[in-house]
């Protein structure tokens, strides 16, 4: 089975300051790593993934996440953020040889609501 | 693309009747769905795997009998919650998974519906 770990419930942070959203998981098998946000009223929205190749992922709105497998960590950063990166966000894990029913299944950490004042 | 709806968005019923919660993909088909239930302040959980043409998976200590899946369509998905109770109350999210080649790791979620029960 997996788990995963959001180490901050909650982030508060300025305008154009950098930001930090750790995720740790546990696994006794291979995983694939998602990033997941989700805005107010709206549903979850995948915002970066890990499959394989290239441990540092991007997303188009300046996000990146690296994946470290020896720290079986997956935090997510981004440099400067803006007031519309408030949102709440998810770190999720998929096992990546599974098969049958269990493909695609996702476990996901508790979340955490990143919060951006002016 | 990638598109996915649920009705109602929003729903109050009283204690003992049964609730039936839409979830449809609209410009791809998907022949697994998942759904999920989001506590406030918690992460999602897994309730069950939705697989069109065939008996749903359930997450070990969710009750089939109380949660009914229907998978008729390569679009849509249904979670009936029967003889609703106040402890069923709660944020039901569902998700597919695109069938498209090249895609099938990927699930959008829908935008979640309220139950409220009475």
């Amino acid at each position: 089975a997996q788990s995963v770990t959001q180490l901050d419930s909650q982030v508060p942070v300025f305008e154009e300051a950098p930001v930090e959203l750790r995720c740790n998981y546990s696994s006794s098998v291979s995983v694939y790593l998602f990033w997941y946000v989700q805005y107010p009223n709206q549903g979850l929205q995948l915002l970066l993934k890990y499959l394989s190749g290239s441990t540092l992922v991007e997303s188009i709105n300046g996000f990146e996440a690296e994946f470290n497998k020896s720290q079986t960590s997956f935090h997510l950063r981004k440099p400067s953020v803006h007031i519309s990166d408030t949102a709440e966000y998810f770190c999720a894990v998929s096992r990546s040889n599974a098969g049958g029913t269990s493909y695609g299944k996702l476990t996901f950490g508790q979340g955490t609501i990143l919060t951006v004042h002016p | 693309g990638a598109v996915v709806s649920q009705h109602p968005s929003w729903v109050i019923c009283k204690s003992g009747t049964s609730v039936k919660i839409e979830c449809r993909s609209l410009d791809f088909q998907a022949t697994t769905m998942f759904w999920y239930r989001q506590f406030p302040k918690q992460s999602l959980m897994l309730m069950a795997t939705s697989n069109e043409g065939s008996k749903a998976t359930y997450e070990q200590g969710v009750e089939k009998d109380k949660f009914l899946i229907n998978h008729a369509s390569l679009t849509l998905s249904t979670l009936t919650v029967t003889s609703a109770h106040p402890e069923d109350s709660s944020f039901y999210i569902c998700s597919a998974r695109d069938d498209r080649q090249g895609r099938s790791y990927e699930q959008y979620f829908g935008p979640g519906t309220r139950l409220t029960v009475t």
